[in-house]
């Protein structure tokens, strides 16, 4: 299994600052992917970082909102940018181990943002 | 788009057999996963059906259908410890190998 961890696990900031979450995975990985949890629900796709890229990412969310950089095969950073309350949230780290289809998706610990 | 759909809350008695259903759309279909997340905690990888069948890992079983864009979690003997949040996920590889995961089912077990 992958051991992935995140950094700062929890943080409480002032509306229109910014954030940077960094992900660290404990071996090179090629794809990374950054997701949003609210409490009690699904978790939603922000970006795919591939390393040497720009990342990939998914409707509703931009570049300029959610800065990712993928220096290396085995860390990340996901910036959020110029925040409201409306991001608070949990944010999630996540790469994917195997082979030959049978891959699994392994977790980060998560980032628990409140945005007062 | 992308769509799946599965149960949002299922409740069981310890020592009882569950069923989770997740039906799911998708542009393209890589693989059918479960995923299990306790209160405060990251999802857990629990399995995998890239083919129609049944895979059974322990007290957890998975089955996929891709004719029916269907599957389902059976959990066997259940424990207190099994209440949590399951979440049905379907990797896309037609869209860079990413993975979408369903709205989830929360297990609550009763003694």
């Amino acid at each position: 299994s992958a051991v992935i961890s995140q950094k700062p696990s929890r943080d409480i900031c002032q509306r229109g600052t910014s954030l940077t979450i960094q992900c660290q995975v404990d071996s090179q990985v090629t794809m990374m992917f950054w997701y949003r949890q609210q409490p009690g629900q699904s978790l939603t796709l922000i970006a795919t970082a591939n390393q040497g890229s720009e990342a990939t990412y998914e409707s509703g969310f931009v570049i300029d909102k959610f800065p990712i950089s993928r220096p290396n095969l085995t860390f990340s950073t996901l910036t959020v940018s110029n925040m409201s309350p409306e991001d608070s949230s949990i944010y999630l780290c996540s790469s994917s181990r195997g082979t030959g289809g049978r891959e699994t998706q392994y977790f980060g610990p998560g980032t628990r943002l409140l945005v007062l | 788009g992308q769509s799946l759909e599965q149960p949002s809350e299922v409740t069981a008695v310890e020592g009882a057999i569950v069923q989770i259903n997740c039906t799911y759309q998708t542009s393209g279909f890589y693989g059918l996963s479960w995923y299990q997340q306790h209160d405060g905690g990251a999802p857990t990888f629990l399995s995998y059906n890239a083919l129609d069948g049944l895979e059974e890992t322990g007290r957890f079983s998975s089955f996929l259908s891709r004719s029916d864009s269907y599957g389902y979690l059976l959990l066997q003997e259940l424990q207190m410890k099994d209440s949590a949040s399951y979440f049905c996920a379907v990797r896309d590889e037609g869209g860079g190998f990413k993975t979408i995961f369903g709205a989830g089912t929360r297990l609550f077990v009763k003694a």
